[in-house]
C-alpha cells in the first residue's frame, strides 16, 4: 500500500494568518494519464470529510479560493492564505491512484 | 441536490450480524462506484472497499477482505456494508462516499453511520 504522511499533526493558527500543511506518499502519485490523484478532505468537528481539492490542485466545487494545493510526484502541500474560524477540524490527504486508496494521519487545525 | 443519506446507529453484540446502508439521490446511482470508509473513535480514515452498482463489481482492501461484505441494490439506489459476526474492534464510524471520476477520488460523503459493538 501507498503510506501517506502528513506534517504537522496539528496547527494552531491566528485567524486571517497562513497556513500550509504537507503531505508526502511512498510512491509517485503520478498517472499514466497525466493527472495525478492527489486528493485533500477537511471533517470538521462531528461531520463527514469534505471534498476541498482533487488532483493536487483543482478546487472542488463551492471551496473558497483562499484553499489552494501544490505539489508533484510525491510531495503535495495544501495551503489556506487566510485561515478563518470555519477551517477549524482535521485536514486529510489521500492518494486515489493505487487501490486501496490511502489516507494520511490527518492534521488537526484550530484556532488561536 | 446529490445526496448520499446512510442508516441510523446500531448497537449490537459480538457475535451479532449486521447490515447498513447507504442511499444515493439526486444522480444516476449506477453511474458512480461507491467507497465504503472506516473512522475508528478518535482515529484516521481507513478505505475499506468500493462497489460499482451497475454490475456490483467490488474491489475490498486487503485489510477488511473477508471481514465484511460491500453490496448494493441499483434498483433502490442503495448501497450496504454487512458483518455475519461483529466484534468489538467493528466499533466506529462508517461512511460512504461517492467515487466522481478523478480516478478512485470521492466527491459526496454521507452522514456516517456509528456502529457499536458491546457485551
Amino acid at each position: 500500500d501507498i503510506v501517506m504522511t502528513q506534517t504537522p499533526l496539528s496547527l494552531s493558527v491566528t485567524p486571517g494568518q497562513p497556513a500550509s500543511i504537507s503531505c508526502k506518499s511512498s510512491q509517485s502519485l503520478l498517472h499514466s494519464d497525466g493527472k495525478t490523484y492527489l486528493f485533500w478532505y477537511l471533517q470538521k468537528p462531528g461531520q463527514s470529510p469534505q471534498l476541498l481539492i482533487y488532483e493536487v490542485s483543482s478546487r472542488f466545487s463551492g471551496v473558497p479560493d483562499r484553499f489552494s494545493g501544490i505539489g508533484s510526484g510525491t510531495d503535495f502541500t495544501l495551503k489556506i492564505s487566510r485561515v478563518e474560524a470555519e477551517d477549524v477540524g482535521v485536514y486529510y490527504c489521500m492518494q486515489g491512484i493505487h487501490l486501496p486508496s490511502t489516507f494520511g494521519g490527518g492534521t488537526k487545525v484550530e484556532i488561536k | 441536490e446529490v445526496q448520499l443519506v446512510q442508516s441510523g446507529a446500531e448497537v449490537k453484540k459480538p457475535g451479532e450480524s449486521l447490515r447498513i446502508s447507504c442511499k444515493g439521490s439526486g444522480y444516476s446511482f449506477s453511474s458512480y462506484w461507491i467507497t465504503w470508509v472506516r473512522q475508528m473513535p478518535g482515529k484516521g480514515l481507513e478505505w475499506m472497499g468500493r462497489i460499482d452498482p451497475s454490475d456490483s463489481y467490488i474491489n475490498y482492501s486487503p485489510s477488511f477482505q473477508g471481514h465484511v461484505t460491500i453490496s448494493a441494490d441499483k434498483s433502490i439506489s442503495t448501497a450496504y456494508v454487512q458483518w455475519s459476526s461483529l466484534k468489538a474492534s467493528d466499533t466506529a464510524m462508517y461512511y460512504c462516499a461517492r467515487a466522481f471520476g478523478s480516478r478512485y477520488g470521492m466527491d459526496v460523503w454521507g452522514q456516517g453511520t456509528t456502529v457499536t459493538v458491546s457485551s
